[in-house]
Order: structure tokens, then sequence, then C-alpha cells
């Protein structure tokens, strides 16, 4: 299995405040990816990344910013929470964007 | 653009019944086809995957034919285990660097 590690778990955090996931990655895969699972909508594509410091939009990016500095690590920040973004996040990493995603274990996000 | 339809769920069955979990596309060009499955409080892990038209994916007993003339990947196991209750997810890559996915379809299996 690909070594996945998104921190926090779990976060409760207030309306109006900014909040940053990290994704952490043991594989080398080139490309990195960020969803969010709601209800309904399945999982929904945020922002995702070809590269160090190459990074995209995907369908609902709005409010979100990302960053890789580092093959290893994308960082996933909302710069000021809403409550509409209770959510749980995924990352996920591919190694040739074609080939199936390996996917962390998510970050279960609450605004209050 | 490129989309997955997957059946709406909970789909409920008794163990040892049979299974299927129906999936089209719609998608520009080849895409390769895949069925994740997501178990409690775990995130998505691939079950089987197809990359061209006829080819058939199999694991775990689960199976999936790629079908371009119906633009479908329908999932199938011949007998479900209580083990199997889980979420799964169609979804299509054409080479774009994104993963489309379906909305998901619960599975629950009655012991």
């Amino acid at each position: 299995d690909a070594g996945i590690t998104q921190s926090p778990r779990h976060k409760v955090t207030e309306t109006g405040t900014p909040v940053t996931l990290r994704c952490h990655q043991t594989e080398n895969h080139r490309y990195m990816y960020w969803y969010r699972q709601d209800p309904g909508h399945g999982l929904r594509l945020i922002h995702y990344s070809y590269g160090v410091k190459d990074t995209d939009k995907g369908e609902v990016s709005d409010g979100y910013s990302v960053s890789r500095s580092k093959t290893e690590d994308f960082l996933l920040t909302l710069e000021s929470a809403t409550s509409s973004q209770t959510s749980v996040y995924f990352c996920a990493t591919s190694g040739t964007g074609e080939s199936e995603a390996f996917f962390g274990q998510g970050t279960r996000l609450t605004v209050v | 653009g490129d989309s997955v339809t997957q059946m709406e769920g909970p789909v409920t069955l008794s163990e040892e019944a049979f299974l299927t979990i129906n999936c089209t596309y719609t998608a520009t060009g080849y895409p390769s086809l895949f069925w994740y499955v997501q178990y409690p409080g775990e995130g998505l892990q691939l079950l089987l995957k197809a990359t061209k038209a006829d080819d058939k994916g199999s694991n775990k007993g689960f199976e999936a034919t790629y079908r371009k003339e119906t633009t479908s990947f329908h999932l199938e196991k011949g007998s479900v285990q209580v083990s199997d209750s889980a979420v799964y997810f169609c979804a299509l890559n054409t080479g774009g660097f994104k993963t489309i996915f379906g909305a998901g379809t619960r599975l629950f299996v009655k012991a």
C-alpha cells in the first residue's frame, strides 16, 4: 500500500478561521489530489498537483488553496472556513496520473 | 464533459445473494475504468480496473467488464458476504491526470 498520511484526522474549527490540512506520501508519486466527500455528491476534486509547485483547480476550488513545496507534501488551506466546508477531506496520489489512485484515511472537518 | 453515473443506493442483500451495481459513463477518448471500495472509516481503495474495451477486471470475487458499445462497467459478485458491506465507487480516467468518480453506492449485506 502507498504510504499516505493525512493530518489531522479530525478537526473542529470556528467559522472565519483559516485551516490547513496536510497530506504526506512516501511513494514518490508525482500526482497528488485533494477531494471532499459529501453525502449525495460522492467525491469532488478540489485541487490537484502534477509536480512540485505545479497545481491546478478542480471542480470545487472556491475558498481553498493548495501548496506543494516538496514531492511528498501537499497542503490544503481553507482561507476562511465556512459551514459549507464541513466535510470529509481525502488526499490521494497517483504515479502516472492515468493509473489507480491511492487514498489517505481522510480528515473529518467540522466548521461551527 | 466526462461523467460517471451509478445506481443509487443503498442496496440491501442477504448473504450469498448475487450482486450487480450498474455503472455507465460518458467520456471523450478511451478511458480507463475503475471500481473503488470504501469500508467504514477508511479511504477508498482500488477494487479492480480495466483499461480497454472488452477487458474484464476481477478481484476478491468481484468482476466488471468494460463495454464500449454500451458505455458500461457494471460490478458483479456471485455470492456476497457480510464483509462486503461498504460503499462502491465507479470511476474513469481519460489520461488527463484526473479521475472522475460516481456518487457511490452503499451496499448492506445481512447475515
